[in-house]
Protein backbone atom coordinates (compact mmCIF):
# COMPACT_ATOMS: atom_id res chain seq x y z
CA UNK A 1 0.00 0.00 0.00
CA UNK A 2 1.46 3.39 -0.73
CA UNK A 3 1.02 5.69 2.19
CA UNK A 4 0.58 9.61 1.50
CA UNK A 5 2.12 12.20 4.16
CA UNK A 6 1.15 15.52 4.38
CA UNK A 7 2.83 18.00 5.16
CA UNK A 8 2.62 20.59 7.60
CA UNK A 9 -0.44 19.41 9.66
CA UNK A 10 -1.62 23.27 9.91
CA UNK A 11 -0.62 26.32 7.72
CA UNK A 12 -1.45 29.33 9.36
CA UNK A 13 -1.65 32.49 6.44
CA UNK A 14 -2.93 35.57 5.51
CA UNK A 15 -4.91 36.68 2.69
CA UNK A 16 -3.15 37.89 -0.43
CA UNK A 17 0.22 35.01 0.51
CA UNK A 18 1.03 32.06 -1.32
CA UNK A 19 0.71 28.42 0.40
CA UNK A 20 2.64 25.58 -0.62
CA UNK A 21 1.19 21.78 0.44
CA UNK A 22 3.29 18.97 0.22
CA UNK A 23 2.54 15.41 -0.28
CA UNK A 24 5.04 12.44 -0.07
CA UNK A 25 4.54 9.02 -1.33
CA UNK A 26 6.16 5.99 0.45
CA UNK A 27 6.55 4.86 -3.28
CA UNK A 28 6.72 5.95 -6.56
CA UNK A 29 3.14 6.97 -8.51
CA UNK A 30 2.71 5.53 -10.94
CA UNK A 31 0.66 6.90 -14.40
CA UNK A 32 0.74 10.10 -12.83
CA UNK A 33 -2.50 9.30 -10.70
CA UNK A 34 -2.02 12.02 -7.88
CA UNK A 35 -5.09 14.57 -7.43
CA UNK A 36 -5.96 17.32 -4.79
CA UNK A 37 -8.85 17.79 -2.89
CA UNK A 38 -10.45 20.44 -0.58
CA UNK A 39 -13.00 20.04 1.77
CA UNK A 40 -14.71 22.41 3.94
CA UNK A 41 -16.86 21.11 7.02
CA UNK A 42 -19.76 19.43 6.54
CA UNK A 43 -19.28 19.45 2.89
CA UNK A 44 -18.28 16.09 0.92
CA UNK A 45 -14.26 16.91 -0.87
CA UNK A 46 -14.24 18.31 -3.74
CA UNK A 47 -11.99 17.90 -6.81
CA UNK A 48 -9.00 20.33 -7.50
CA UNK A 49 -6.14 19.05 -9.51
CA UNK A 50 -5.99 15.52 -11.04
CA UNK A 51 -3.02 14.48 -13.02
CA UNK A 52 -0.66 15.76 -10.50
CA UNK A 53 -1.38 19.54 -12.37
CA UNK A 54 -4.73 20.01 -14.02
CA UNK A 55 -7.14 21.73 -12.98
CA UNK A 56 -10.35 20.33 -12.90
CA UNK A 57 -14.01 22.51 -14.19
CA UNK A 58 -14.10 25.65 -12.82
CA UNK A 59 -11.22 25.88 -10.32
CA UNK A 60 -9.25 29.42 -10.56
CA UNK A 61 -5.41 29.56 -11.58
CA UNK A 62 -4.65 30.06 -7.94
CA UNK A 63 -4.63 26.81 -7.73
CA UNK A 64 -1.45 24.94 -9.69
CA UNK A 65 -0.43 21.46 -8.75
CA UNK A 66 3.18 20.13 -9.54
CA UNK A 67 5.81 17.39 -8.63
CA UNK A 68 7.05 13.66 -9.99
CA UNK A 69 7.62 9.75 -8.56
CA UNK A 70 6.93 10.30 -4.70
CA UNK A 71 6.89 14.41 -4.20
CA UNK A 72 4.01 16.37 -5.05
CA UNK A 73 3.14 20.12 -4.16
CA UNK A 74 -0.09 21.94 -4.17
CA UNK A 75 0.23 25.73 -4.27
CA UNK A 76 -2.28 28.51 -3.87
CA UNK A 77 -1.30 32.06 -4.59
CA UNK A 78 -2.81 35.17 -3.44
CA UNK A 79 -4.96 33.47 -0.82
CA UNK A 80 -8.94 34.34 -0.17
CA UNK A 81 -10.68 33.88 2.81
CA UNK A 82 -12.69 31.15 1.32
CA UNK A 83 -9.57 28.91 0.90
CA UNK A 84 -10.03 28.35 4.57
CA UNK A 85 -10.29 24.43 4.59
CA UNK A 86 -8.40 21.09 4.89
CA UNK A 87 -6.98 19.76 1.54
CA UNK A 88 -6.04 15.80 0.96
CA UNK A 89 -3.84 14.45 -1.66
CA UNK A 90 -4.89 11.10 -3.58
CA UNK A 91 -3.00 8.31 -5.23
CA UNK A 92 -4.55 5.64 -7.42
CA UNK A 93 -0.92 4.20 -9.41
CA UNK A 94 -1.17 1.35 -6.97
CA UNK A 95 -3.99 -0.66 -5.21
CA UNK A 96 -5.40 0.14 -3.03
CA UNK A 97 -6.05 3.75 -3.80
CA UNK A 98 -5.25 5.91 -0.29
CA UNK A 99 -5.58 9.30 0.85
CA UNK A 100 -3.02 11.29 3.05
CA UNK A 101 -3.88 12.72 5.88
CA UNK A 102 -4.65 15.88 5.30
CA UNK A 103 -3.20 19.56 5.66
CA UNK A 104 -5.62 22.08 7.25
CA UNK A 105 -5.09 25.45 6.00
CA UNK A 106 -6.42 28.64 8.18
CA UNK A 107 -6.68 32.42 6.59
CA UNK A 108 -5.71 35.01 9.57
CA UNK B 1 -24.39 18.96 -14.50
CA UNK B 2 -23.11 15.43 -12.70
CA UNK B 3 -24.84 14.79 -9.42
CA UNK B 4 -24.77 12.24 -6.91
CA UNK B 5 -27.40 12.11 -4.53
CA UNK B 6 -27.57 9.46 -1.47
CA UNK B 7 -29.58 7.98 1.26
CA UNK B 8 -30.64 9.84 4.74
CA UNK B 9 -28.14 8.98 7.86
CA UNK B 10 -28.97 5.52 9.81
CA UNK B 11 -28.13 4.21 13.16
CA UNK B 12 -27.48 0.53 13.56
CA UNK B 13 -26.75 -1.48 16.21
CA UNK B 14 -23.05 -3.99 16.45
CA UNK B 15 -23.37 -6.80 14.22
CA UNK B 16 -26.26 -4.87 12.53
CA UNK B 17 -26.24 -4.65 8.30
CA UNK B 18 -26.82 -1.28 6.39
CA UNK B 19 -27.45 -0.41 2.96
CA UNK B 20 -26.81 2.61 1.33
CA UNK B 21 -28.01 3.86 -2.19
CA UNK B 22 -26.50 6.46 -4.08
CA UNK B 23 -28.70 8.00 -7.50
CA UNK B 24 -26.73 9.45 -10.20
CA UNK B 25 -27.70 12.08 -12.57
CA UNK B 26 -26.82 14.63 -15.44
CA UNK B 27 -24.42 11.68 -16.99
CA UNK B 28 -24.31 8.43 -18.33
CA UNK B 29 -24.26 6.35 -15.49
CA UNK B 30 -22.84 3.07 -17.30
CA UNK B 31 -19.62 5.03 -18.31
CA UNK B 32 -17.65 5.32 -15.27
CA UNK B 33 -16.67 3.02 -12.12
CA UNK B 34 -18.72 4.52 -8.57
CA UNK B 35 -16.73 3.94 -5.59
CA UNK B 36 -17.49 3.92 -2.38
CA UNK B 37 -15.32 5.93 0.61
CA UNK B 38 -15.85 6.55 3.92
CA UNK B 39 -14.31 9.07 6.46
CA UNK B 40 -14.13 8.63 10.06
CA UNK B 41 -14.23 12.23 12.09
CA UNK B 42 -10.61 14.13 11.59
CA UNK B 43 -9.54 11.50 9.65
CA UNK B 44 -8.85 11.33 4.85
CA UNK B 45 -11.10 9.59 3.29
CA UNK B 46 -10.62 5.50 3.02
CA UNK B 47 -11.42 3.56 -0.17
CA UNK B 48 -13.94 0.93 0.42
CA UNK B 49 -14.16 -0.24 -3.35
CA UNK B 50 -15.40 0.09 -7.15
CA UNK B 51 -18.52 -0.83 -8.55
CA UNK B 52 -18.53 -1.05 -13.21
CA UNK B 53 -22.38 0.07 -13.31
CA UNK B 54 -21.85 -1.31 -17.18
CA UNK B 55 -20.84 -5.32 -16.01
CA UNK B 56 -21.70 -5.23 -12.30
CA UNK B 57 -18.04 -6.09 -11.63
CA UNK B 58 -16.37 -5.19 -8.16
CA UNK B 59 -13.32 -4.10 -6.63
CA UNK B 60 -13.34 -3.96 -3.10
CA UNK B 61 -10.58 -3.04 -0.47
CA UNK B 62 -8.68 -6.54 0.70
CA UNK B 63 -9.79 -4.85 4.58
CA UNK B 64 -13.68 -4.90 3.70
CA UNK B 65 -13.30 -7.85 1.85
CA UNK B 66 -16.20 -10.49 2.95
CA UNK B 67 -17.92 -7.79 4.59
CA UNK B 68 -19.35 -5.63 1.97
CA UNK B 69 -21.42 -6.21 -0.95
CA UNK B 70 -21.43 -3.27 -4.13
CA UNK B 71 -24.41 -3.55 -6.49
CA UNK B 72 -26.23 -1.30 -8.73
CA UNK B 73 -29.83 -1.03 -10.49
CA UNK B 74 -29.23 0.65 -14.17
CA UNK B 75 -32.65 1.05 -14.55
CA UNK B 76 -32.87 3.78 -12.27
CA UNK B 77 -29.02 4.72 -12.09
CA UNK B 78 -28.78 3.92 -8.58
CA UNK B 79 -25.54 2.05 -6.95
CA UNK B 80 -25.89 0.62 -3.65
CA UNK B 81 -23.32 -0.43 -0.71
CA UNK B 82 -24.32 -2.80 2.02
CA UNK B 83 -21.68 -3.75 5.16
CA UNK B 84 -22.46 -6.38 7.48
CA UNK B 85 -21.17 -7.26 10.75
CA UNK B 86 -21.23 -3.30 12.07
CA UNK B 87 -18.74 -1.96 14.17
CA UNK B 88 -18.62 0.84 16.61
CA UNK B 89 -15.53 1.68 14.22
CA UNK B 90 -17.71 1.55 11.65
CA UNK B 91 -18.82 4.96 12.90
CA UNK B 92 -17.98 7.56 9.48
CA UNK B 93 -19.31 9.15 6.87
CA UNK B 94 -19.82 7.14 3.99
CA UNK B 95 -19.57 8.32 0.19
CA UNK B 96 -20.11 7.58 -3.18
CA UNK B 97 -17.66 9.29 -6.05
CA UNK B 98 -17.75 9.08 -9.70
CA UNK B 99 -14.25 8.23 -10.95
CA UNK B 100 -13.39 10.72 -13.56
CA UNK B 101 -9.95 11.95 -15.29
CA UNK B 102 -6.59 10.57 -14.35
CA UNK B 103 -8.33 8.23 -11.50
CA UNK B 104 -9.59 11.08 -9.67
CA UNK B 105 -13.22 11.69 -8.06
CA UNK B 106 -15.52 13.87 -9.51
CA UNK B 107 -18.33 14.86 -8.14
CA UNK B 108 -19.10 13.27 -4.60
CA UNK B 109 -22.18 12.24 -3.03
CA UNK B 110 -23.32 14.76 -0.11
CA UNK B 111 -22.38 11.92 2.26
CA UNK B 112 -24.64 9.50 4.35
CA UNK B 113 -23.57 9.29 8.49
CA UNK B 114 -23.63 5.99 9.67
CA UNK B 115 -23.65 5.98 13.48
CA UNK B 116 -23.22 2.39 15.00
CA UNK B 117 -24.16 2.48 18.83
CA UNK B 118 -25.75 0.02 21.28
Amino acid sequence: EIVLTQSPGTLSLSPGQRATLSCRASQSVSSSYLAWYQQKPGQAPRLLIYGISTRATGIPDRFSGSGSGTDFTLTISRLEPEDCAVYYCQQYGGSPLTFGQGTRLEIK
Amino acid sequence: QAQLVQSGAEVRKPGASVKISCRASGYRFIENYLHWLRQAPGQGPEWIGWINPYSGGTNYAQKFQGRVTLTRDTSITTAYMELSSLRSDDTAVYYCANQASMASFDPWGQGTLVTVTS
